[in-house]
């Protein structure tokens, strides 16, 4: 079993919707949470980042964690055809032995028709 | 312009050769990273350098190789030995973090590797 689980979609919504994307883990010691998005043949850039449990909002992007559940949650209200994207979770451990290592979860591949 | 270039874009390979990617970046980071995308697998930490002269292996550094004589380079070298080389390959750096908050890691555009 994989330490972060994400559905591989693809998930496509009409312009305007809201996207949900969601990741659970195994690993109780992550306490870092990312989201990042990845357009196609490009690396991923950063979205959201949030530490230990809570919400966090960002212009239409709002990020939950729910360490309870071990599930995070990445929401994208108004949705549009350039969020077109692969969404990447990743997490890390707050220890110094494991420096900036982060454990990425399989992505999820999202599409946005106008 | 900051930032990180990886070279080539996409690199061709047969069997039983030695290739090696390039990764510079100017955003005077101390910590450099290699990772490997695989459809569906997210990516994969393949070694990690947060110093000059000094590396780690990641999660699957079997059959790679690194090195890090320059702060601003990391050339990662894909060996004969790697038995499924054809990926695609991510470089990123990021400030020092010797544990506790997360600094955020900037990636280059990648590197598509296939083995012919």
């Amino acid at each position: 079993q994989k330490e972060v689980e994400q559905d591989p979609g693809p998930l496509s919504v009409p312009e305007g919707a809201i996207v949900s994307l969601n990741c659970t883990y195994s690993n109780s010691a992550f306490q870092y949470f990312m989201w990042y998005r990845q357009y196609s043949r490009k690396g991923p850039e950063l979205l959201m980042y949030t530490y230990s449990s809570g919400n966090k909002e960002d212009g239409r992007f709002t990020a939950q964690v729910d360490k309870s559940s071990k599930y995070i949650s990445l929401f994208i209200r108004d949705s549009q055809p350039s969020d077109s994207a692969t969404y990447l979770c990743a997490m890390k451990v707050d220890d110094k032995a494991a420096g900036n290592k982060l454990t990425f979860g399989g992505g999820t591949r999202v599409l946005v028709k106008p | 312009d900051g930032g990180i270039t990886q070279s080539p874009k996409y690199l061709f390979r047969k069997e039983g050769q030695n290739v090696t990617l390039s990764c510079e970046q100017n955003l005077n980071h101390d910590a450099m990273y290699w990772y490997r995308q695989d459809p569906g697998q997210g990516l994969r930490l393949i070694y990690y350098s947060q110093i000059v002269n000094d590396f780690q292996k990641g999660d699957i550094a079997e059959g790679y190789s690194v090195s890090r004589e320059k702060k601003e380079s990391f050339p990662l070298t894909v060996t004969s030995a790697q038995k499924n080389p054809t990926a695609f390959y991510l470089c990123a750096s990021s400030i020092v973090a010797r544990g506790g908050p997360y600094n955020e890691q900037f990636f280059g555009p990648g590197t598509r590797l296939t083995v012919l």
